[in-house]
């Protein structure tokens, strides 16, 4: 079955250290996109990717880093500069850029400070 | 610009029908709903392009006023499985860069 996955389910940073969320998808979408949901909010945009090795920031990219090296792997790197990443991390892919279609989400990973 | 859902909250009874409106201050050109049950991924309901289009899934449907850059999500007969939160996005273009709205949290009571 295809879709997207993403690891861990859960992380705790602790302070001073970058964390690495991993999101792969196999339904061959070309775009890939990164969000960030608080409790009880909407979900924010922090980085996208159209294509392969290139990517742009979003609403929030500030304390955040992407790569987009392989079509089906977007990971999202969580910096040290980013003081309050605590949030549920959802990862989402469509077919391709310019055109209207759904977006399919992973699981999410929840990331917490130690 | 985020668009602005409402209401914030809603509580039903089963069997009853509920409206979620999406507003937005700029044009749209399209408007996608998606439920979200919690802890879980927002599952994608149906998207809505052109204005005054009303389209449908099982007792659930959406129509789109392009006028007054507005979209409702209509909700007849609820069922327990409709809890959740649901949430618009919209795009200002024909790109796929998706603005959510903050959510509308509805509960379905037996």
């Amino acid at each position: 079955d295809g879709g997207i996955t993403q690891s861990p389910k859960y992380l705790f940073r602790k302070e001073g250290q970058n964390v690495t969320l991993s999101c792969e998808q196999n339904l061959n979408h070309d775009a890939m996109y990164w969000y960030r949901q608080d409790p009880g909010q909407g979900l924010r945009l922090i980085y996208y990717s159209q294509i392969v090795n290139d990517f742009q920031k979003g609403d929030i990219a500030e304390g955040y880093s992407v790569s987009r090296e392989k079509k089906e792997s977007f990971p999202l790197t969580v910096t040290s500069a980013q003081k309050n990443p605590t949030a549920f991390y959802l990862c989402a892919s469509s077919v391709d850029r310019g055109r209207i279609q759904p977006q399919h989400f992973g699981d999410g990973t929840r990331l917490s400070i130690l | 610009q985020q668009p602005v859902q409402s209401p914030q909250a809603v509580i039903l009874r089963e069997g009853e029908d509920a409206v979620i409106n999406c507003s937005s201050s700029k044009a749209l050109y399209s408007v996608h709903w998606y439920r979200q049950k919690h802890g879980e991924a927002p599952v994608f309901l149906m998207i809505l392009l052109k204005g005054g289009e009303q389209k449908g899934h099982e007792k659930i449907s959406a129509s789109f006023n392009e006028k007054k850059q507005q979209s409702s999500l209509y909700l007849t007969a609820s069922q327990l499985s409709y809890s959740g939160t649901y949430f618009c996005g919209i795009t200002n273009n024909a790109g796929n860069m998706l603005t959510f709205g903050g959510g509308t949290r509805l509960m379905v009571k037996p």
